[in-house]
């Protein structure tokens, strides 16, 4: 059974950092796309981020360039999003999702929030 | 980016009714070199994850009820429910996945049951 399970989330100032972390099992994690979804409270579903099995291509939504950054260790199968500057519009629930395109399986979220 | 905009935004539908949900993107999500439509619809129940219906627009998911269905292709796209069952009542989206990222969602259609 595939089993995605975030963490890291929590509650940060404006301009601070987070990482959140991404447990996978249940399938060949290294072969796989992983997403990064989020999901503002009340809000509608918003695709931040992708990588490719071996880390090799990153995607990123414009809004997050150059302030987060996603990676992953096959070796812990595991998936990562390095979250700098952040900013009040970037409170969410943090999804990981496998899949190239679209999400297949879906972890339950961490939220993060961020106010001063 | 693509632009997806679904319509209605909520809708309430009787029980065994048929509910409709329609998703426009802001350019042709059809790649002409394999015709398939860069199209996904998800279901989201209040305080669960997202869950995958439909992917290049119309190829149902394993284990996902035949009363829901995809159609459409280039800009247009319809989720259908037919017969209308209680545990359908959430919120659903479709999203391209059409040549690069970012990989757009629609705003999202709550279906509730009338």
């Amino acid at each position: 059974e595939v089993q995605l399970v975030e963490s890291g989330g929590g509650f940060v100032q404006p301009g601070g950092s987070l990482r959140l972390s991404c447990a996978a099992s249940g399938f060949a994690f290294s072969s796989y796309w992983m997403i990064w979804v989020r999901q503002a409270p009340g809000k509608g579903l918003e695709w931040v981020a992708d990588i490719k099995p071996d880390g090799a291509e990153r995607h990123y939504l414009d809004s997050v360039k150059g302030r987060f950054t996603v990676s992953r260790d096959n070796a812990k199968n595991s998936l990562y999003l390095q979250m700098y500057s952040l900013r009040a519009e970037d409170t969410a629930v943090y999804y990981c999702a496998t899949g190239a395109w679209f999400g297949e399986h879906w972890g339950q979220g961490t939220l993060v929030t961020v106010s001063s | 980016d693509i632009v997806m905009t679904q319509s209605p935004d909520s809708l309430a539908v009787s029980l065994g009714e048929r509910a409709t949900i329609n998703c426009k993107s802001s350019q042709s999500v059809l790649y002409s070199s394999n015709n398939k439509n860069y199209l996904a619809w998800y279901q989201q129940k209040p305080g669960q994850p997202p869950k995958l219906l439909i992917y290049w627009a119309s190829t149902r998911e394993s284990g996902v009820p035949d009363r829901f269905s995809g159609s459409g292709s280039g800009t247009d796209f319809t989720l259908t429910i037919n017969s209308l069952q209680a545990e359908d009542v959430a919120v659903y989206y479709c999203q391209q996945y059409y040549n690069t990222a970012p990989y757009t969602f629609g705003q999202g259609t709550k279906l509730e049951i009338k």
